[in-house]
Formats: C-alpha cells, structure tokens, sequence
C-alpha cells in the first residue's frame, strides 16, 4: 500500500476562495483523522470518522469547515470561504480501530491563504 | 486541547549521546503512543505502550510509562543526526474513543 495519500501537497489561495482538500485513507482502515497543524495550536484534531460516518466534530472551527467521507477510499476537507488564519498544515491520518489505534498519517497539504 | 504535553521544547545533544523526552497527560488512558515528524514531512509511529505495561523497546528506543503520575518517557539511545525530528506524544483516553490526542511535541536537534 502507497500509504495515506494526501493532494494538494501545496495550496496558495486568496482570501474568500473555496478550498478543498483530499485524502485516501489506506485499504482497509476503517478510522480516519484531518488535523490542523500550526506552530501556535500545535496538532489539532478536526474531525474523526469511524466506518465513513463523522463521529466527533467538535474540533471543526467554524461553520466555514466541513468534512465529507462518502466511502471508504476517500474523503475532503472543504474550506469556504478561506481566510489568512485558516493558513496551516492539515494532516489526515487514517487507522485500525479494531488494531492498535495507531495513526498513519499522509505528508500533509500546506495551506496559505493570502 | 492537547492532553499530552512533552518536555522540554527542544533539545540539543550531540551525535552518540543518548536523548530523554517527557510526556504528562491529565485523564485516564488505553494506551501513549510517540511519533516522529521530519521537517516538512507527516507523522511517523513509534511505539505504543498500554496502560498496563510499564516499559517497552524497540531497537534503540525505551519507553516507560507511570500511569500514577500520568508521565511518559522516551529515551533514545546512541544518538545518530538522523534522528534529528520532532517527536510527539498521543494518548487514546480510557473509555473514550479511538482518537489519539497530540502534545507540542519536542524539537530534537543531533549534532554529528
């Protein structure tokens, strides 16, 4: 397996633009993370789905971010309208919850919105 | 919020010498679990230890773990300028969910 595969690896957007992001979780995991990386807030955990359906979203920021898995091999993050502090690296991780709940992450997409 | 938060910062050490990181987290937990993140690049899983073990290794890697005291260790022995990173702490908590909650992390610089 390629791994967690996460596109872009770099987006640069204006202010107000839509942004959406991608990941494929690895085959066969039924867990999958978005985190926000920043330097003031660290790791941040966005959203957790189990079996493609959203079970925590507490971490979403804002009304701005939404989330969608609409099956096992892929999910986005989408951003609308984008603003400068939405700049950051957002990670997604995918895992086995039925396993050792380690996390596998993707290389991450660099957000700067500008 | 993070529930882990690793000490110190950052550390400094030269090649051969062997570099000790700290984990305190504040709940109950399943399992700590360390990652690895190289700069620019995604996190990288270590180790796991559970809540009922209190050391485990993995080639030049101890982790130990006091559930008493909710504090984790990661020692990393003979040093190599490749293991320059920052390295992370997750905790999954007792009872909750499968979610792994991340710490600042710590910078580890290796000089050769």
């Amino acid at each position: 397996d390629a791994g967690v595969i996460q596109s872009p690896r770099h987006e640069v957007t204006e202010m107000g633009q839509e942004v959406t992001l991608r990941c494929k979780p690895i085959s066969g995991h039924n867990s999958l993370f978005w985190y926000r990386q920043t330097m003031m807030r660290g790791l941040e955990l966005l959203i957790y789905f189990n079996n493609n359906v959203p079970i925590d979203d507490s971490g979403m920021p804002e009304d701005r971010f939404s989330a969608k898995m609409p099956n096992a091999s892929f999910s986005t993050l989408k951003i609308q309208p984008s603003e400068p502090r939405d700049s950051a690296v957002y990670f997604c991780a995918s895992g086995d919850t039925g396993g050792s709940t380690e996390a596998f992450f993707g290389q991450g997409t660099r957000l700067t919105v500008v | 919020s993070q529930q882990g938060e690793e000490d110190p910062q950052a550390l400094s050490i030269q090649e051969g010498e062997n570099a000790t990181m700290n984990c305190s987290y504040k709940t109950s937990i399943n399992n700590l679990q360390w990652y690895r993140q190289n700069s620019g690049r995604g996190l990288v899983h270590l180790i796991l230890i559970r809540s009922n073990e209190r050391e485990k290794h993995s080639g030049r890697l101890r982790v130990t773990l006091d559930t008493s005291k909710k504090s984790s260790s990661l020692l990393i022995t003979a040093s190599r300028a490749a293991d320059t990173a920052s390295y992370f702490c997750a905790t999954t908590r007792a009872g909750g969910s499968y979610i792994p909650t991340f710490g600042r992390g710590t910078s580890l610089i290796v000089h050769p």
